[in-house]
């Protein structure tokens, strides 16, 4: 059964710094990996996918990694902003159009 | 709308009662989702649609759940008797052939 994994559970930064979100995963047979934001009392919000064949995506500030084999992915979040502040949720699925297994999240906050 | 809808947002309901949650999905989205989001639990995988195929309901937590989609359309999650431990955030997310999942804002049921 796939497991996903996320550390920390809890981060709060000082305004302007550079941070890494990670995720592991416990069967590295994925179809694909998300990045999601969620802000509180709100829905999720993709931030990035990547496909099982793609070793990075980058929009902005976020640049995600995948590692596949060693069943790891990181999320770097550049010059962090007060407004990043939100849950970061990692996400996986075995196949296309398949159900997402989810992390329970890293909750981050950063101070202005 | 160009996004997922739910409604309510917002559900009180005495333990015992019937409830309808309903999604509707972004047009021409074929995939449809249903997740639980319980604290503590994080984001649970609940039925999934794909176009006219038969639902995958093997995330149900119990045959006082179930969900059906009207013309591959507006999907409709039921909770009969519900029970205090059914309380949580419910979370609709449609996709197509984008790969990605694109979730709706969530109906918050609270049991008492």
């Amino acid at each position: 059964k796939q497991e996903v994994t996320q550390i920390p559970a809890a981060l709060s930064v000082p305004e302007g710094e550079n941070l890494v979100l990670n995720c592991s995963f416990t069967d590295s047979a994925i179809y694909n990996l998300q990045w999601f934001r969620q802000d509180p009392g709100k829905g999720l919000t993709s931030l990035l996918l990547i496909q099982s064949s793609q070793r990075e995506q980058t929009s902005g500030r976020l640049n995600a990694s995948l590692d596949k084999s060693s069943g790891r992915s990181t999320l770097y979040i550049a010059a962090s902003q007060p407004g990043d502040s939100a849950t970061y949720l990692c996400a996986v699925t075995i196949g296309r159009n398949t159900p997402l297994v989810f992390g329970k999240g890293t909750r981050l906050s950063v101070i202005a | 709308g160009a996004g997922v809808s739910q409604s309510p947002s917002n559900k009180v309901t005495e333990k015992g009662k019937d409830v309808e949650l309903r999604c509707d999905p972004i047009s021409g989205h074929t995939a449809l989702y249903w997740y639980r989001q319980s604290l503590g639990q994080g984001l649970e995988f609940l039925i999934y649609f794909q176009g006219n195929s038969a639902p995958d309901k093997s995330g149900l937590p119990s045959d006082r759940f179930s969900a059906e989609r009207t013309g591959g359309s507006v999907s409709t999650l039921t909770i009969q008797r519900t029970q205090q431990e059914d309380s949580a955030v419910y979370l609709c997310a449609t996709g197509h052939l984008s790969y990605e999942q694109y979730f709706g804002p969530g109906t918050r049921l609270t049991v008492t």
